[in-house]
This record gives structure tokens, sequence and C-alpha cells, in this order.
């Protein structure tokens, strides 16, 4: 079974500043199998960037994703107030713990 | 455009089976590659796959609960049903469906808002 491990839990930043969040699987994956979710409170999560770089309808450019094998990343270039969320990576079947982005 | 919808008991108590429907618009489970899948979310955690279904009857689960996860579809209603059995406090949790483009794009989009299930006696 492959594990998803998110760093940092929790990451504080100020809006309009860079966040970068990373995801590293327990084994090589396959790029195309590798998703990022954004998530409020009291939402559902919402499909980011699949593929590991591509961004889902509606998404802005901010948001950008990047790696392959077992490491993986997402960034949001400048963060908007509206950034401020849960974030979670997700393989096949498998989601990461998440990274919370929060307003320092 | 696509919109999922869970519907179901709010409470159930321990040892009783639980039952939630899932509704959608948008697509249909008889057109090649569609499918459609359970994901949970205890409070505070991560979201946990259940189960999934897809337009050819195939099935996948998660294999930690699939002793107790049942999976299945009415496509005349274009709906998606998710049973689990012997249901407990630690069951409590968010249960969304969503949608899954096919075998090959193992993301879920869109997700339906959820409906929060307690386990209590």
């Amino acid at each position: 079974e492959i594990v998803l491990t998110q760093s940092p839990g929790t990451l504080s930043l100020s809006p309009g500043e860079r966040a970068t969040l990373s995801c590293r699987t327990s084994q090589v994956v396959a790029s195309s199998y590798l998703a990022w979710y954004q998530q409020k409170r009291g939402q559902p999560p919402r499909l980011l960037i699949y593929g590991a770089s591509s961004r889902a309808t509606g998404i802005p450019d901010r948001f950008s994703g990047s790696g392959s094998g077992t490491d993986f990343t997402l960034t949001i270039s400048r963060l908007e107030p509206e950034d401020f969320a849960v974030y979670y990576c997700q393989q096949s079947e498998t989601f990461g713990q998440g990274t919370k982005v929060e307003i320092k | 455009q696509i919109s999922l919808k869970e519907s179901g008991p709010t409470l159930v108590k321990p040892t009783e089976t639980l039952t939630l429907t899932c509704t959608f618009s948008g697509f249909s489970l008889i057109t090649k590659g569609e499918g459609v899948g359970w994901i949970r979310q205890a409070p505070g955690k991560a979201p946990e796959f259940l189960a999934v279904i897809y337009w050819d009857d195939d099935e996948s689960y998660n294999p930690s609960l699939k002793s107790r996860v049942t999976i299945t579809k009415d496509t005349s209603k274009n709906q998606v049903f998710l049973t689990m059995t012997i249901m407990d406090p630690i069951d409590t949790a968010t249960y969304y469906c969503a949608h899954r483009l096919g075998r090959g794009y193992n993301w879920f989009d869109p997700w339906g808002p959820g409906t929060l299930v307690t386990v209590s006696s």
C-alpha cells in the first residue's frame, strides 16, 4: 500500500507570499495518477491539479503542480485571501494527511 | 454540468447497517469510462477512499473496509448506493460521493456536498 506524506503540516504565510507544499510517496508512482485538492471548512475537496501538473477547469494559474517519481510539489505563486485552506494530495485510492495553509 | 448529492440517515446506531444514496446529473453510468466513488472524512482527518463503481459494473474497494462495504448502482435513476455494515462510532464522518472520469483518470471531480453520518446509541 502506497503511503503519501505531506509536508509541512501547517504553513503560515501572508497574502502575496509564495506557498510550496510537498507530497512524498512511499514508492515510485506514475505522475498521471497524482492529484491535488483544496478544501475549505464545511466544503468538499475541490480538484486543483491532476496528472501531477495539469490544472483542473477554472483553477487560476497561480496554482501549479510539478514532480515525478516519489516527490511532488504544489506551488501557489502569490497567495490570495481565498487560498487559505487545507490541501491534500492523492494517488489512486490514497490521500495524504493534508497541509494547512494559514494566515500568518 | 456534473453535480452529485448524497442522501441518507444522519444518525445510525452501533452495529446497524448504513445505506447512502448518491443522486447525480450531467453524466450517465452507461457511458463508457464513467465512474462514481464514495469517500469519507472523519472530523479533522484526511479523506478516506471507500469504493468506486464504473459503467461496466467493475468495482474497487478499500482493502481495509472491503468486508463491510458494498457499492451498487441504478443507471435508470442515475443513482449509486453505498452500504456499510456493522457501523461503529469510529465510522462517524462526512460521506461524499464523487465523479470519476474513468479508470485511467483516478482523481475525483466534482464531489457532492457530503452528508454527515453520526454513529451513536
